[in-house]
């Protein structure tokens, strides 16, 4: 059973930086590009960042590019994103997320997380 | 950038046949994704590639895409299938290519 179990969320002030994780099991994470996906409160979903399966390739919306990092430990089937100078607009229940296809781009996602909840205010 | 539209909402009788539409520039050279939203719960990927649903998703849902407009049709509506549906493409005309979702759909049950 594939399972994507993420952590790291919290509250931070504006500026600050936060490191979200997702633990992946039940599937060849080497083999699955993989991606975050954020959702601020009652709003809808907002691509964030996505990495090749073998890191090789990032890609970052352009609402975070400069100040998030996407990184993946295919040793340890872990999926991280380092944020950083957040501000209040990154509020958001942030998503991880699985490439369907093997070896290939992250053109959509067959298995979500359930989500942490990034808290950003003053 | 490419840019997705949906109708905000969506209201149909139980029974009958709910279709979401998703707009985009000639949207019906990219393949488009479709994602189920219940309250308080992650997204659900319904139809890949236009049509295709996955394993264990009912033959109710289908997909269409054609020109400036792919189509999310539910029949047989039911309470259950209450929910915001989203549509999603891989912009790969850029570079570097990126996703992009519509605006989601609420689709209501009356």
């Amino acid at each position: 059973e594939v399972q994507l179990v993420e952590s790291g969320g919290g509250s931070v002030q504006p500026g600050g930086s936060l490191r979200l994780s997702c633990a992946a099991s039940g599937f060849t994470f080497r083999s699955y590009a993989m991606s975050w996906v954020r959702q601020a409160p009652g709003k809808g979903l907002e691509w964030v960042s996505s990495l090749s399966d073998s890191s090789t390739i990032t890609y970052y919306a352009d609402s975070v590019k400069g100040r998030f990092t996407i990184s993946r430990d295919n040793s340890r089937n872990k999926l991280s994103l380092q944020m950083n100078s957040l501000t209040v607009e990154d509020t958001a229940v942030y998503y991880c997320a699985k490439g369907r296809i093997e070896v290939a781009d992250p053109a959509d996602f067959d298995y979500w997380g359930q989500g942490t909840l990034v808290t950003v205010s003053s | 950038s490419y840019v997705l539209t949906q109708p905000p909402s969506v209201s149909v009788a139980p029974g009958e046949t709910a279709r979401v539409t998703c707009g985009g520039h000639d949207i019906g050279s990219k393949s488009v994704h479709w994602y189920q939203q219940k309250p308080g719960q992650a997204p659900l990927l319904v139809i890949y590639y236009d049509s295709d649903r996955p394993s264990g998703i009912p033959e109710r849902f289908s997909g269409a895409n054609s020109g400036n407009t792919a189509t999310l049709t539910i029949t047989r509506v039911e309470a259950g299938d209450e929910a915001d549906f989203y549509c999603q493409v891989w912009d790969s005309n850029i570079d570097p290519p990126n996703v992009v979702f519509g605006g989601g759909t609420k689709l209501t049950v009356l």
